[in-house]
């Protein structure tokens, strides 16, 4: 079993809904987890990031934190067409050495 | 959030050819890191480094080198490049915000041999 695991989509989404992405984790005293979009021949830029003990808002994303099912959402509200990009989960564990693990991305598609 | 410079962007070489690619940052970073990502796949870890004089591999095995000598400089090195070594290299550093180490990546290189 994968550390980070991502559903590799595509997900579509109309314009206008949330979009709602998932990334699921080992358990192995998991530190913080990032959210990084990635646009088709970009290089990742960092959304937001969350410790083990609390969700977060930014803006229009949300990053929210399921430790019972070990995983983690990013809710993306309001969807633009613009917010099409392939987004990735990172994982840093507690005995990594601040290395990220990084999931395969998942590609959200939103359509006007 | 950090400042990281990739060149070259684009590369065509040719077999056989030994290559540099730079990065550098110019924040401070203690740490940085080199990935290397096919269109449309995941990251793969290939150097990374804890500061200077320190460089350690990654996951995915590589054939290239690095170094750091200075803190703000990190390059990537092919001794002799293969088709095989066709793909984005991604260069990062990151800084510890809070509790987490948050990384901030270059534009990239992307390498093509021919």
């Amino acid at each position: 079993q994968k550390e980070v695991e991502q559903n590799s989509g595509p997900l579509s989404v109309p314009e206008g809904a949330i979009a709602s992405l998932n990334c699921t984790y080992s358990d192995r005293g998991s530190q913080s987890f990032f959210w990084y979009r990635q646009y088709s021949g970009k290089s990742p830029e960092l959304i937001m990031f969350i410790y083990s003990n609390g969700d977060k808002e930014d803006g229009r994303f949300t990053a929210q934190l399921n430790k019972a099912s070990q995983y983690v959402s990013l809710l993306i509200r309001d969807s633009q067409p613009s917010d099409s990009a392939t987004y990735l989960c990172a994982v840093n564990y507690l005995d990594s050495n601040y290395q990220l693990i990084w999931g395969a991305g998942t590609k959200l598609i939103i359509k006007p | 959030e950090a400042d990281i410079y990739q060149t070259p962007r684009y590369l065509v070489i040719g077999t056989g050819k030994k290559i540099t690619l730079e990065c550098s940052q110019t924040m401070g970073h203690d740490k940085m890191y080199w990935y290397q990502q096919d269109p449309g796949m995941e990251l793969h870890l290939i150097h990374y480094s804890y500061g200077v004089n320190s460089t350690e591999k990654g996951d995915l095995s590589s054939e290239s080198t690095v170094s750091r000598i200075r803190t703000e400089h990190f390059p990537l090195t092919l001794e002799s490049a293969r088709p095989s070594h066709t793909s984005q290299y991604l260069c990062a550093s990151s800084e510890r915000q809070g509790g987490a180490d948050t990384q901030y990546f270059g534009p990239g290189t992307r390498l093509t041999v021919l």
